[in-house]
Formats: structure tokens, C-alpha cells, sequence
């Protein structure tokens, strides 16, 4: 089956750290762009990162650059977001997504069900 | 705040058709072909229903299609049926390879 499945939420102080995994089945994934985007409770979507096939190009919104690290396994048909520093504004549901073949950067036709991650004292 | 303006509701009845619209500006929907549309319903993944404007994946229905004008994308579901109810986003390619989307709408089939 294809699909995506991500691990790693909670909750976490601010100031913590949490490392997101999401794990890949059922295509070729060292083949695909992969994204992460989270959806803060009750809000819209906002992408947070992507890294290319092979991990030599990445992005990062402002919003957590310098704070947060993509990367990926492509033997282990895994991605990762480590995130530290984290804010109460970090607050929210993180979707793991795959890119699609004709528009890798923009395009998201595969999704995870989310993890959700908490920023509360 | 988003960065592509939706309206927050839009409600049609089965059959009617119904268009949402995604309003951004020079630096995203009108200066690229990248504009996707999302159906999510609550407590799932999002889902791709439209990609590059106007052309839809396979296993998406035909009642379901895009267009852009300047600006502004347009998404028309027709035939409107219960199972379409959901919030809708759109997204945009832009400046900065930045990927903006939409608040949201969320479509009530009356």
C-alpha cells in the first residue's frame, strides 16, 4: 500500500525538542521531494520544509529556520524533522507530504495522517 | 493570516454547483501554474483534487475543476453530492519557492 505514515509528536515544553519521523511504503521514495506541513488547530496549512531526492537541497519557512532540520534516509525509506527551540507557536498537527513528479516543490499528492505536537508549559 | 485569501464558507445543495475562489497576488497564483486545490475532511490528510491550475489526478471525479484569472483561482464542484462536504485549500507555487496556501473553505452540501 502506499502510504506515509509519521511518529514523533507530543508534548513538549517550550525551549524542547522534538525529532518527527515519517516513514514511507509502497513507492519509490528516494525518488520524491518530500515536504512537511503543519496545520495549527482550527487554522490553515503552512509549509514548514522540503528536501529534494537526495537531500542536497532544502527550505525552511522563516518561521523555523535555524530552529528546525529536515532530512531524510532514502535506505530507510524515512524522513525527519528534527525541531528544537521549540515555541507555543509550534503548536500544531505536522503532515508529512510527497511531491509530485511534474511540480516536486509546489505539489503534494501523497499525505501522511499527521502527528501531533504540543508546546505548553 | 493566510497568504492566498479563501472565503470561509460556501454551501451549495446536492446537484447545484458550487465555486470557491483563492485570491493572491503578482508573487504566487498570478505568476504561476502551480496552483492546487485540497479537500480535507476532519481529522484526515488532505487530499489533492486539482493540480497545475486545472488538471485532476486520477480517481478524482470530473464534477471537480479549476481555472485561474490573474490573481485569482476558481474551484467549481458540480453536481454537488453529500460526500463532497468538506473544508477546501488552495495553494500556490511562489517567489522564493515558498508554497503559500489558503485558510480554508469549509463547503456545506445543504
Amino acid at each position: 500500500e502506499v502510504q506515509l505514515v509519521e511518529s514523533g509528536g507530543g508534548m513538549v515544553q517550550p525551549g524542547g525538542s522534538l525529532r518527527l519521523s515519517c516513514a514511507a511504503s509502497g513507492f519509490t521514495f528516494s525518488n520524491s521531494w518530500m515536504h512537511w506541513v503543519r496545520q495549527a488547530p482550527g487554522k490553515g496549512l503552512v509549509l514548514v520544509s522540503r528536501i529534494s531526492t537526495d537531500g542536497s537541497i532544502t527550505y525552511y519557512a522563516d518561521s523555523v529556520n535555524g530552529r528546525f532540520t529536515i532530512s531524510r534516509d532514502n535506505a530507510k525509506n524515512t524522513l525527519y524533522l528534527q525541531m528544537n527551540s521549540l515555541r507555543v507557536e509550534d503548536t500544531a498537527v505536522y503532515f508529512c507530504a510527497r511531491g509530485t513528479i511534474t511540480a516536486p516543490r509546489s505539489t503534494f499528492d501523497l499525505w501522511g495522517q499527521g502527528t501531533m505536537v504540543t508546546v505548553s508549559s | 493570516q493566510s497568504a492566498l485569501t479563501q472565503p470561509p464558507s460556501a454551501s451549495g445543495s446536492p446537484g447545484q454547483s458550487v465555486t470557491i475562489s483563492c485570491t493572491g497576488t503578482s508573487s504566487d497564483v498570478g505568476s504561476y501554474n502551480f496552483v492546487s486545490w485540497y479537500q480535507q475532511r476532519p481529522g484526515k490528510a488532505p487530499k489533492l483534487m486539482i493540480y497545475e491550475v486545472s488538471k485532476r489526478p486520477s480517481g478524482v471525479p470530473d464534477r471537480f475543476s479549476g481555472s485561474k484569472s490573474g490573481n485569482r483561482a476558481s474551484l467549481t464542484v458540480s453536481g454537488l453530492q453529500a460526500e463532497d462536504e468538506a473544508d477546501y485549500f488552495c495553494s500556490s507555487f511562489a517567489d522564493n519557492t515558498n508554497v503559500v496556501f489558503g485558510g480554508g473553505t469549509k463547503l456545506t452540501v445543504l
